[in-house]
């Protein structure tokens, strides 16, 4: 059972807009910034956009971040077939137990 | 160019011990923390811990203090996963990553390729 909730999977046709969510708590979500991953399948995660909405060099402006409360979403329009793969989000818990956490993995699959 | 690459895959028997590395290069080593991640088959990611090579302070997700060691060698640039004790539990892909950040808690801006860990009779 991971910390952060993300739906199992989404799927839309290439060309579509789709969003995932990432839901946490006050001690995660709500108190830290929010950064997604993206995992192709076989290899490494790749960071996606990190500090809520910002996107590293290298990453086409078809993916956006936002962050409202305890709740975070990862858009991406205009899909492509080369963007089926597993997202991520990810925080730190500020908690006692104070550490990374992750969410359980969205997997996209662009009909 | 920050890298990190690690060990080979590895194939152990329960009960046996275990060190796998990650060797960074294209940075300062001991400026940054480096974390370690689980991905169990077919399963989603998981937060081990952290060690800041500069003075070998460690942080452990509380899911895994016990369980593992994490080491580093700032002398090498190279952090280490350790187990005394297999299980086939332990079976799974381990991710090396490093925070952007000084305080260990910010967002993994550079990734390992990996190291797969079989753990079978």
């Amino acid at each position: 059972q991971s910390v952060l909730t993300q739906p199992p999977s989404v799927s839309a046709a290439p060309g579509q807009k789709v969003t995932i969510s990432c839901s946490g708590s006050s001690s995660n979500v709500g108190d830290n910034y929010v950064s997604w991953y993206q995992q192709l399948p076989g290899t490494a995660p790749k960071l996606l956009i990190y500090d809520n909405n910002n996107r590293p060099s290298g990453i086409p402006d078809r993916f956006s971040g936002s962050k409202s409360g305890t709740s975070a979403t990862l858009g991406i329009t205009g899909l492509q077939t080369g963007d089926e793969a597993d997202y991520y989000c990810g925080t730190w818990d500020s908690s006692l137990s104070a550490g990374g956490v992750f969410g359980g993995g969205t997997k996209l699959t662009v009909l | 160019e920050v890298q990190l690459v690690q060990s080979g895959a590895e194939v152990k028997k329960p009960g046996e011990s275990l060190k796998i590395s990650c060797k960074g290069s294209g940075y300062i080593f001991t400026n940054y923390w480096i974390g370690w991640v689980r991905q169990m088959p077919g399963k989603g990611l998981e937060w081990m811990g952290i060690i800041y090579p500069g003075d070998s302070d460690t942080r452990y997700s509380p899911s895994f203090q016990g369980q593992v060691t994490i080491s580093a060698d700032k002398f090498i640039s190279t952090a280490y996963l350790q187990w005394s004790s297999l299980k086939a539990s332990d079976s799974a892909m381990y991710y090396c990553a490093r925070p952007h950040d000084h305080h260990g808690s910010g967002y993994f801006d550079s990734w390992g390729q990996g190291t797969l860990v079989t753990v079978s009779s």
